[in-house]
């Protein structure tokens, strides 16, 4: 298993510019994560999806979008590119079996990828 | 709401010594709690989870956590620093009715040969 790729690695763009960040995953997660990584802020969650078809928003949502359409991939997009975005995004999935001490819950991060918005 | 806090930006060790790197979190229901560790210039790796059972959980590299319910705390612990530790930790909760998992701000551990 590839695990959580993310692609591209680096990117700068200008303003108003737009992109798409790539996230796939080849370990049959329902759930799939996006976070933005600014120094001193920790992680703050982007936009979120518990499977195809559902996604929804998470702390710091303004400025992106996101899409489902497979379990693989969950693609965030930018469509107006600002300084203020400037950050490293991270993807991350997981899976949930049922409730109990067997509940198999964690992430698998992606490598990341670090966006510079000039 | 749904937040996590790691009180210390940093926290310094002298290798040997025992670390402890706080979290406290509130959360509805039963919380799901984590632990994970950023080494410089690379993603983030898994450390442990409490989900249920025993207060005192276990995981990778000799870390172990204790959940605390009363105080809301889930604090990483590990008996003997090394200076390899040195790194980034975040803390992180989720509750058993969502879906939404939030980190902390994260906390510097340095261990000091």
């Amino acid at each position: 298993n590839a695990g959580v790729t993310q692609t591209p690695k680096f990117r700068i763009l200008k303003i108003g510019q737009s992109m798409t960040l790539q996230c796939t995953q080849d370990m049959n997660h329902n759930y799939m994560y996006w976070y933005r990584q600014d120094p001193g802020m920790g992680l703050k969650l982007i936009y979120y999806s518990v499977g195809a078809g559902i996604t929804d928003k998470g702390e710091v949502p303004n400025g992106y979008n996101v899409s489902r359409s497979t379990t693989e991939d969950f693609p965030l997009r930018l469509e107006l590119a600002a300084p203020s975005q400037t950050s490293v995004y991270f993807c991350a999935s997981s899976y949930s079996v049922a409730s109990g001490s067997s509940a198999q819950i964690r992430f698998y991060f992606g490598p990341g990828t670090r966006l510079t918005v000039l | 709401a749904q937040s996590v806090a790691q009180p210390e930006d940093q926290v310094n060790v002298a290798e040997g010594n025992p670390l402890t790197v706080k979290c406290t979190y509130s959360v509805s229901g039963n919380p799901y709690l984590f632990w994970y560790v950023q080494y410089p210039n690379r993603g983030l790796q898994f450390l442990l989870k409490y989900i249920t059972g025993d207060n005192l959980v276990k995981g990778s590299y000799g870390f172990e956590a204790e959940f605390n319910k009363s105080q809301t705390s889930f604090h990483l612990k590990k008996p003997s620093a090394l200076v390899s530790d040195s790194a980034l930790y975040f803390c992180a909760v989720r509750g058993d009715r969502g879906f939404k998992t939030i980190f902390g701000a994260g906390t510097r551990l340095f261990v000091k040969a």
